[in-house]
């Protein structure tokens, strides 16, 4: 079955730690990935995807099909980078399938 | 400015009213989804229309109904809500193919008492 497994409900950091948000995925062909963010009391909106392979606010995900995996990260965390982290799955032409979340808490 | 707007985005109902969560997008988007997102489960999709007349179920549909008239609307139809549908919902487009990214609305926080 398609899925994708984001174990932290919660991940709280201090400003200027490292960020590492976990995304694996379960999936037999070769799935397109992404990271969508969603800041407080906004929609959901794009942050990377792994086919662009670029870098966004300082974050960068690398897709390791060996691991099924596609995590999130940052050198060096800010506190505007609070916010709800959906990783997310777009398994055939319509099916689009997301984890359950990560709450990212940068404190200062 | 492309945009996916949804309406309204705050609504209290009571248990059997129906009504009708509209959405519409401007970018010419052939695939349209509906999602609600409650605490520890995410986004869960619960129709998907991949053009005009063309819907099926996602993965929560039991308790929905869409229609997909024409190419930008995509309403989510309550026909008798109940105290378990109450959450936030998410419309969201793209455009056809693989990879592309979704754009989604603002949300609605419905409540059913």
């Amino acid at each position: 079955a398609q899925r994708v497994t984001q174990p932290e409900k919660l991940l709280s950091v201090f400003k200027g730690a490292p960020v590492e948000l976990k995304c694996n995925y379960s999936y037999s062909g070769s799935p397109e990935l992404f990271w969508y963010v969603q800041y407080s009391r906004q929609r959901l909106q794009l942050l990377l995807r792994h086919i662009s392979r670029e870098s966004i606010k300082g974050f960068t995900a690398d897709l390791n099909k060996g691991e099924t995996s596609f995590h999130l990260k940052k050198p060096f965390a800010q506190e505007e980078d609070s916010a709800m982290y959906y990783c997310a799955l777009n398994s055939g032409t319509y099916k689009y399938i997301f984890g359950t979340g990560t709450r990212l808490k940068v404190l200062a | 400015e492309a945009q996916v707007t949804q309406n309204p985005r705050y609504l209290i109902t009571v248990t059997g009213k129906k009504l009708t969560v509209t959405c519409s997008q401007n970018m010419n988007h052939e695939y349209m989804s509906w999602y609600r997102q409650d605490p520890g489960l995410g986004l869960r999709q619960i129709y998907y229309s991949m053009n005009v007349e063309v819907t099926d179920k996602g993965d929560v549909p039991e308790g929905y109904k869409v229609s997909r008239k024409e190419k930008r609307n995509f309403p989510l139809i309550l026909e008798s809500p109940s105290p378990n549908q109450t959450s936030l919902y998410f419309c969201a487009s793209r455009s056809r193919g693989l990879g592309t990214e979704a754009f989604f609305g603002q949300g609605t926080r419905l409540t059913v008492v």
